[in-house]
């Protein structure tokens, strides 16, 4: 069946480094691709999203690629700051279908 | 911007009493699901609704747990008796169904406590 694995956390960073967080996917033909956000005491809040191979989804400076060939869509951002500090889960969901696949989220700390 | 409402905020109470936990999806979405989130299982897909139907409730323990939508602006998960595994954030989504692009739009959950 389809399945999402992202990488463990917890991510720790300085403010102003460099994000990359890692998402492969398994899926039968071509799934749409999404990073959600989730802030402490509130639900998930969609990211970015992608629903076709080679689109690249963006969103308050985060960026990820839909990359058909690696089966992958790794979140990315420039500049960390304080803020981001959340926790994030990639997901998908197949072709016709509605029901969405999450990865076990990616804990972010970003110290100022 | 349009919102899925979900209440209780919180919810207290010891094992053994029911639970309902209510969710009111976005005007217009035909899809509603239901999760589970811990620190040990991350979030659980628990049952989920399309145009009101349950389509798939594999998620959920039959025995006490059950989900219904009476009509489309309410949805609610009910748990009888209630048990201190059950003590997790509950959370309600809706969605349009379509081709599959679409996402989810989540509440923010019922913090559940039982004692």
């Amino acid at each position: 069946g389809d399945s999402v694995t992202q990488m463990e956390g917890p991510v720790t960073l300085s403010e102003e480094a460099f994000l990359t967080i890692n998402c492969t996917y398994t899926a039968t033909g071509y799934p749409s691709l999404f990073w959600y956000v989730q802030y402490p005491g509130e639900g998930l809040q969609l990211l970015l999203k992608a629903t076709k191979a080679d689109d690249k989804g963006s969103n308050k400076g985060f960026e990820a690629t839909y990359r058909k060939e690696t089966t992958s869509f790794h979140l990315e951002k420039g500049s960390v700051q304080v803020s981001d500090s959340a926790v994030y889960f990639c997901a998908l969901t197949g072709p016709g279908g509605f029901k969405t696949i999450f990865g076990a989220g990616t804990r972010l700390f970003v110290k100022a | 911007d349009a919102r899925v409402t979900q209440t209780p905020r919180h919810k207290v109470t010891e094992m053994g009493q029911e639970v309902t936990m209510r969710c009111q999806p976005i005007l217009g979405h035909n899809t509603v699901f239901w999760y589970r989130q811990t620190m040990m299982q991350g979030l659980e897909l628990l049952a989920y609704f399309r145009n009101r139907a349950p389509l798939d409730d594999s998620g959920m323990p039959k025995d006490r747990f059950s989900a219904e939508m009476p009509d489309a602006t309410l949805a609610t998960l009910k748990i009888q008796p209630s048990e201190p595994r059950d003590s997790a954030v509950y959370f309600c989504a809706s969605g349009l169904s379509s081709e599959g692009d679409q996402p989810q739009h989540f509440g923010d959950g019922t913090r559940l406590s039982i004692l």
